[in-house]
């Protein structure tokens, strides 16, 4: 079946422009996760929701990082005004479960801001 | 101190022979431990849970020491193929937050 969806899969922004980054998550699955990668990292946790509510934003760098899940399903996840330190992989995953589960990750959007 | 530390390698092996990698976590209270892989420029695909009791796949063997707080993982017959960062996760116990380590990046040569 198909699997994480991402799009964009690239995205070049300028300094201080919006973007807005999405996330088709698994047809059915509660959980969904935004994780930021830089180069030579592991994946860091950024907000979690279970359906549509938001349950964890601790991991928003900023108010310019903003995610939301209106109908449970599809994912955006928006960043005002980019700085060159947001240029990083964006993940997205999702989970047919809401606790101590597996996590199925889409291809991720790579942000370059310039 | 980060959550979870790895060393980040590269570790680089012949075909054919054993390889283990540790982790550690500064979490106590941590509940679920899992080993991801992540191939150059894709995303972390899971390889195994790690429970308790440790367990097996294959050619690969994941163990938990909950009083030492790490976990290990142990490729033998190693392939080609196995050539990737191998990732260290552990979920706190509020079960919505993950923390992955650095990853350790394993080289397997002909």
């Amino acid at each position: 079946g198909a699997g994480v969806s991402q799009s964009p899969r690239y995205k070049v922004a300028k300094r201080g422009q919006d973007v807005a980054l999405r996330c088709d998550p698994i047809s059915g699955h509660v959980s969904l996760f935004w994780y930021q990668q830089a180069l030579g990292q592991g994946p860091e946790f950024l907000t979690y929701f279970q359906n549509e509510a938001q349950l964890d934003k601790s991991g928003l760098p900023s108010d310019r990082f903003f995610a939301e899940r209106p109908e449970g399903s599809v994912s955006t996840l928006k960043i005002q005004r980019t700085q060159q330190e947001d240029s990083a992989v964006y993940l997205c995953a999702s989970s047919p479960r809401t606790s101590g589960y597996e996590q199925y990750f889409g291809p991720g959007t790579r942000l370059t801001v310039t | 101190r980060k959550e979870v530390e790895q060393d980040p390698g590269p570790f680089n092996v012949p075909e054919g022979a054993t390889v283990a990698f540790n982790c550690t976590y500064s979490n106590s209270a941590s509940q679920s431990f899992f080993w991801y892989r992540q191939d150059c420029r894709k995303e972390p695909k899971l390889l195994m849970s790690v429970y308790s009791s440790g367990n097996e796949d294959g050619r690969f063997t994941a163990q938990l020491n909950r009083a030492s707080q790490y976990i290990s993982l142990l490729i033998r017959d190693s392939k080609l193929s196995d050539s990737a960062t191998y990732l260290c996760v552990v979920n706190k116990i509020n079960f919505n937050k993950f923390y992955f380590g650095s990853g350790t990046k394993l080289n397997v040569k002909p």
